[in-house]
This record gives C-alpha cells, structure tokens and sequence, in this order.
C-alpha cells in the first residue's frame, strides 16, 4: 500500500508571496490533518480535515487555509508568506476522524521563504 | 492548557545500553499517549501507544506505560542499536480534539557501535 505522498518535497518561496502544498492520503483513509515543524516551536497542528469539512484547527493565522478534495487528498495554502514560515510542513492521514492520534505521515515539504 | 514536557537531548549511547527518555504531560479529561519516531529526512513513524491509564505500549522493543498518579509516559528501551538513532517525540491526544496531537518537542537519540 502506497503511503502518504507529500508534492513537492521542497519550495522557496519569496516573502511575501504564496505557496500551495499537496498531500495524497493512503489509500482509504479520509481524515487529513497538517503539522508545521520549526526547530524553536517543534510540532504545531494546522487543521484537520475529514470528508471535505474542516474538522478542528490549530492556533495560526488566516494566511494558512486548506482544504480537502472529494477524494480525500488535500492542499494547504498559505498567502503573504513571511520569513518565520520557513519550516517542514508534515501531512498525515488516518482512517476516520478522532483516530486517537494513529497518524501515518508523509515525508514533509521543507518550504524556505527569503 | 494540554502540554507535553520531554527531557532535552541529545541523548547519546553505546550499541546496546538501556535507555529512558522521559516525558511528562498536563491535560484536561483523560488523553491517549503516544511514542512518534523520526529517521532523518522522513515523516513521523507511530512507534507505540496507550489509550488509558496502566495501559502498557510496546513495539520494537521499546516500551511505555501510561502513569495516571505520576502524568508519565517515559520511553524504555533495554538494549539500544545503532539503527535507533532518531529524533523521538512523545504527543497527547485529546478524544474531541480529532486527530490533533500535541507534541513534545522532541529528544535527539545517537547510538555509537
């Protein structure tokens, strides 16, 4: 079984503009949910999203959305980049919603903005 | 609010020396308790879990038990190798938050042959 794919693996971006990252769930699996992961915050949860509906969010910015297509895969988006956006962006999938935190994650995409 | 304090690494260790990585956490109602594990370049790897208090977790020999009285989930190993060199992360999850997980920030581990 094919696990979580992440596209594309790495992006520079320049301040101030935008960028849109990809996730491909394994197969079956319809929550997706997203971390951002910086050396001096750690591990932040983004949202969550289960069957196309924005299920829980963390505590950033508008500037970070996202969404989830009815095949389950997902973007996130985020506008206006700023310089402290730089970090790896992790996406992981599970097979329904509140899975207890049995995530399966993807590679990442390191985004450095300059 | 919810949190997950473990100990600062890097942790360093000869090929099959025992090992402890500590982590403690402070929530509301009752989490589940997980063990992440992270090879370099990769994602995230679930190494071991435990739903309710007592409730031990094992998986590759590595071993956690979920203390209630204590708030601890401390990670054990009892003979390192060097392919367990990795950055080892401990998270909570709380049952109405859906998938969030809180992390710890994370404990460096290098095992030398």
């Amino acid at each position: 079984k094919a696990g979580v794919t992440q596209t594309p693996r790495y992006l520079i971006k320049t301040r101030g503009q935008q960028v849109t990252l990809s996730c491909s769930p394994i197969s079956g699996h319809r929550s997706v949910s997203w971390y951002q992961q910086t050396p001096g915050q750690g591990l932040q949860f983004l949202f969550e999203y289960f069957s196309e509906t924005q299920r829980n969010k963390g505590n950033f910015p508008g500037r970070f959305s996202g969404r989830q297509f009815s095949n389950s895969r997902s973007e996130m988006n985020v506008s206006t980049l700023e310089l402290g956006d730089s970090a790896l962006y992790l996406c992981a999938s599970s097979p329904s919603a509140g899975a207890k935190g049995d995530l399966h994650f993807g590679n990442g995409t390191r985004l450095t903005v300059t | 609010g919810d949190s997950v304090t473990q100990m600062e690494g890097p942790v360093t260790l000869s090929e099959e020396a025992f090992l402890t990585i500590n982590c403690t956490y402070t929530a509301t109602g009752y989490p589940s308790l997980f063990w992440y594990v992270q090879y370099p370049g990769e994602g995230l790897q679930l190494l071991l879990k435990a739903t309710k208090a007592d409730d031990k977790g094992s998986n590759k020999g590595f071993e956690a038990t979920y203390r209630k009285e204590t708030t601890s989930f401390h990670l054990e190993k009892g003979s390192v190798q060097v392919s367990d060199s990795a950055v080892y992360f401990c998270a909570l999850s709380v049952s109405q938050a859906g998938t969030a997980l809180i992390f710890g920030k994370g404990t460096t581990l290098s095992v030398s042959s």
